[in-house]
């Protein structure tokens, strides 16, 4: 499998920074998305990574490092509404055009 | 506006019971995916189609059948088979992976009572 994972829960004060995690064990893939999930909703796309290096779009940043195994996303400026699961998901181009999601990290953000 | 729907939102079946979920996109994608959702986990994929009349299995298609005889239309039957069909069902489309990100519906939560 392509075994996606993710820390299951992270909690963080308002205002400050956090760092989310995903690591994997796979190789061949075309890049990698996150996607940011309230409870009970759909998932909404945050970023996606192509090449290693830093993704930076307003508070939030993703970085990959295809040689490591590993990405992050990085909130800064932690708000209250950033309360919500954060998921990183493998995509398989090609013949395969498949989407992979890793196991998704419920983010709390206290005041 | 351009959007994919799930229906219905909420949905109630009795045990040994087959269910269809309905999905349907006006966005023009191509491709479209069925992910179920258990508590506290991330997406698991069930089934994918790229095209028209043709859809391959995910990682826990055991269970669960599509069809695709639309381009707009990817409806996911649970049949009884499936042990365990309480769960979140998702449903996503995308253009071309490698371009863009693929869009959700709001999803179709599945109760087995």
């Amino acid at each position: 499998g392509q075994n996606i994972d993710q820390p299951t829960e992270m909690t963080a004060t308002e205002g400050a920074i956090v760092q989310i995690n995903c690591t994997y064990q796979t190789s061949g893939f075309n890049g990698l998305f996150w996607y940011q999930q309230h409870a009970g909703e759909a998932p909404t796309f945050l970023s996606y990574n192509v090449l290693d290096g830093l993704e930076e779009k307003g508070r939030f940043s993703s970085f990959l490092s295809r040689s490591k195994g590993y990405s992050y996303l990085l909130l800064k400026e932690l708000q209250m509404k950033d309360s919500a699961s954060y998921l990183c998901a493998v995509y398989y181009g090609g013949a395969t055009n498949k989407l992979i999601f890793g196991t998704g990290t419920l983010l709390a953000v206290q005041p | 506006d351009g959007g994919i729907t799930q229906s219905p939102k909420y949905l109630f079946r009795k045990e040994g019971q087959n269910v269809t979920l309905s999905c349907e996109q006006n966005l023009n994608h191509d491709a479209m995916y069925w992910y179920r959702q258990d508590p506290g986990q991330g997406l698991r994929l069930i089934y994918y189609s790229q095209i028209v009349n043709d859809f391959q299995k995910g990682d826990i298609a055991e269970g669960y059948s599509v069809s695709r005889e639309k381009k707009e239309s990817f409806p996911l039957t649970v049949t009884s088979a499936q042990k365990n069909p309480t769960a979140f069902y998702l449903c996503a489309s995308s253009i071309q992976l490698g371009q863009a990100e693929a869009f959700f519906g709001q999803g179709t939560r599945l109760t087995v009572v």
